[in-house]
């Protein structure tokens, strides 16, 4: 299985809705990560989980909350969203240094996306 | 600021054309890889280097590291209809392995 799964596909949610997304693997990754992809950019990393602890926040703010709950499921908890936080949200996970094959160790498999509006 | 600069934005080419896109990098980089998205779709791996110098092919792709570990290159020999999507480079430092810079990515359209 080199699957990695978003749940759901699509979300629309107001500015003071909770909401979370969800996002599996078991490919044995110990490396997950969450980017924000806006129209015709790049993704933009947001958080990594490595050994399910968060390793890097690259500044996001605090209405975007991560959990890593066991070696297989990430999850993002959104709060009081903005209109500007619309975007297709990508999960992905990577084996870690140490633990991987010779070629392409760290080579990220990303799942479909969430794609979030919200209003 | 930006850390990986990728050109050109876009290329439209027709089907039988070269195409190729480059990385340049303001810092050494410990390894990068490259990816392509379809449209409506997510990024998919194509490959990584991590040598100096090194040099990849996959059938039509062929895939540079500079000898600096500062600027990559994606070059694809008779572009097919198939080679249509943006294609982005994403490079890590030593020190941070898991933490990608991705380039702005390069949009490719192949006209039959």
């Amino acid at each position: 299985d080199t699957e990695v799964t978003q749940t759901p596909k699509h979300l629309v949610m107001g500015m003071t809705n909770k909401k979370s997304l969800k996002c599996e693997q078991h490919m044995g990754h110990r490396a997950m990560y969450w980017y924000k992809q806006k129209a015709k950019k790049p993704p933009e990393l947001m958080f990594v989980y490595s050994y399910e602890k968060l390793s890097i926040n690259e500044s996001v703010p605090s209405r975007f909350s991560p959990e890593c709950p066991n070696s297989s499921l990430l999850n993002l908890h959104l709060h009081a969203l903005q209109p500007e936080d619309s975007a297709l949200y990508l999960c992905a996970s990577s084996q870690e240094r140490g633990i991987a094959a010779p070629a392409n160790y760290n080579e990220q498999f990303f799942g479909p996306g969430t794609r979030l509006t919200v209003l | 600021g930006q850390q990986v600069m990728q050109i050109p934005q876009y290329q439209h080419v027709q089907e039988g054309e070269d195409f190729t896109t480059y990385c340049n990098s303001s810092t050494t980089l410990s390894n990068i890889q490259w990816y392509k998205q379809r449209p409506g779709g997510h990024p998919v791996f194509l490959i990584q280097l991590v040598k100096s110098g090194e040099v990849k092919k996959q059938k039509r792709l062929t895939f540079q590291f500079g000898e600096a570990k500062k600027n990559s290159s994606l070059h694809i020999t008779a572009t097919q209809t198939t080679d249509v999507g943006t294609y982005f480079c994403a490079g890590a430092r030593a020190y941070n392995f898991n933490k990608f810079y991705f380039g702005s990515g390069t949009k490719l359209n192949v006209k039959p």
